[in-house]
């Protein structure tokens, strides 16, 4: 089945405790995006990949790292989390280039830092 | 910067009823808009995709259009049913070479259909 996984789905965490949420798609997608979803706000994008080792900012990136060694997964990354992190965080990817580029969405991470 | 504004912010409709949802963004230079469906606490599914030189998209009860001139997206949905309430997302994605991965979601349409 074609799907973009996360895990986590759920995280409690401390302030400055390292974490990793892994995303992974099996639909040989070039481009992968991080999300974080708040009330209010709404989706906004805070690291995209656009290839293996080609990465950008987003909306949001402070505070947050990544990384494209492979195609199939882009893992998210927060060094020193902090209670402002506490979020819904999705994972999307999508074709590339030569297609129509429909972002398939993964379930979610909510996140928790106190 | 794109800016994407979905109106209105909250719908509560009887069952039956035919539905537009709005949906406008501030630069033209798109290469496709997407409708997305969010259910509470859960995921987004994709519903249509429309290509910047497109006009329409269909899918069963659901048809949106694009007016890229004008910056502006609708979401038709026909004779509503109370399984369709949910939050309706629009996104927008950027014609900008290597910022063709930038994506721009609107705040979305929370839509309630009561039996």
């Amino acid at each position: 089945e074609a799907q973009v996984t996360q895990n986590p789905r759920y995280l409690i965490t401390v302030t400055g405790k390292k974490l990793t949420v892994t995303c992974s798609q099996n639909m040989n997608h070039e481009y992968m995006s991080w999300y974080r979803q708040d009330p209010g706000l709404g989706l906004r994008q805070i690291y995209y990949s656009m290839n293996v080792e080609v990465t950008d900012k987003g909306d949001v990136p402070e505070g947050y790292k990544v990384s494209r060694k492979e195609k199939r997964n882009f893992p998210l990354i927060l060094e020193s989390p902090s209670p402002n992190q506490t979020s819904l965080y999705f994972c999307a990817s999508s074709l590339g280039d030569r297609g129509p580029n429909e972002q398939f969405f993964g379930p979610g991470t909510r996140l928790t830092v106190l | 910067k794109q800016e994407v504004t979905q109106i209105p912010a909250a719908l509560s409709v009887p069952e039956g009823e035919n539905l537009v949802l709005n949906c406008s963004f501030t630069d033209s230079a798109i290469y496709n808009l997407q409708w997305f469906r969010q259910d509470p606490g859960k995921g987004l599914t994709s519903l249509l995709l429309i290509q910047s030189s497109q006009r329409e998209q269909t899918s069963g009860r659901l048809n949106a259009s694009l007016d890229k001139s004008s910056g502006r997206s609708t979401l038709y949905i026909a004779a509503s049913q109370p399984g369709d309430s949910a939050t309706y997302l629009c996104a927008v994605r950027r014609d900008r070479g290597s910022t063709l991965g930038r994506l721009y979601f609107g705040r979305g349409t929370q839509l309630t259909v009561w039996p």
